[in-house]
């Protein structure tokens, strides 16, 4: 079956640091990746995604790098802000299921 | 972009009550509508899929009788919580996908619900 494992959080950062949150998968096929976040109080919103390997997703700072060899999707940011303080969940889809299948996430704490 | 508003964001009622909970796709047709359930600190139970016009695929341990979907239509999709105990709060977050073949779910922002 699928499984997302990502590392536990909190991590906590100071404002301007490098992030790294690691996330490895197990699947059938080759699924779809996504990295969402999920600010206080409200529902998820994806931040980026990479279809196949090799691809690297990037929005707002982020980035992430679907390796297959690995099976892995880290996410990292070269300079974390204060506003990036939230929790991050890494999920995969599989090709042709609309199903995703998330970890536990983990929470980012990024202080001035 | 895809747009999903949840109907309340917040419920807080007396045990014994239903509480029913919408969730729109705004600017897209959303063949398929997931609940998710989320305990503080963990992550997302997916609970049910919904399909339009037809029942909903629950999850294993999740009772049917005791969370209601309805999907009447590629818009609204609506969970109903029936007899509401306290050991149902929880933090409910439905999410849509449209006629886009393997493209991500867009999430509502959830409804905080607190039964007394």
């Amino acid at each position: 079956g699928n499984s997302v494992t990502q590392m536990e959080g909190p991590v906590t950062l100071s404002e301007e640091a490098f992030l790294t949150i690691n996330c490895t998968y197990t699947a059938t096929g080759y699924p779809s990746l996504f990295w969402y976040v999920q600010y206080p109080g409200e529902g998820l919103q994806l931040l980026l995604k990479a279809t196949k390997a090799d691809d690297k997703g990037s929005n707002k700072g982020f980035e992430a790098t679907y390796r297959k060899e690995t099976t892995s999707f880290h996410l990292e940011k070269g300079s974390v802000q204060v506003s990036d303080s939230a929790v991050y969940f890494c999920a995969l889809m599989n090709s042709g299921y609309s199903t995703l299948t998330f970890g536990k996430g983990t929470m980012l704490l990024v202080s001035p | 972009g895809a747009v999903v508003s949840q109907h309340p964001s917040r419920v807080i009622c007396k045990s014994g009550t239903s509480v029913k909970i919408e969730c729109r796709s705004l600017d897209f047709q959303a063949t398929t509508m997931f609940w998710y359930r989320q305990f503080p600190k963990q992550s997302l139970m997916l609970m049910a899929t919904s399909n339009e016009g037809s029942k909903a695929t629950y999850e294993q341990g999740v009772e049917k009788d005791k969370f209601l979907i309805n999907h009447a239509s590629l818009t609204l999709s609506t969970l109903t919580v029936t007899s509401a105990h306290p050991e149902d709060s929880s933090f409910y977050i439905c999410s849509a996908s449209g006629q886009e073949g393997g493209q991500p779910q867009h999430f509502g922002d959830g409804t905080r619900l607190s039964i007394l």
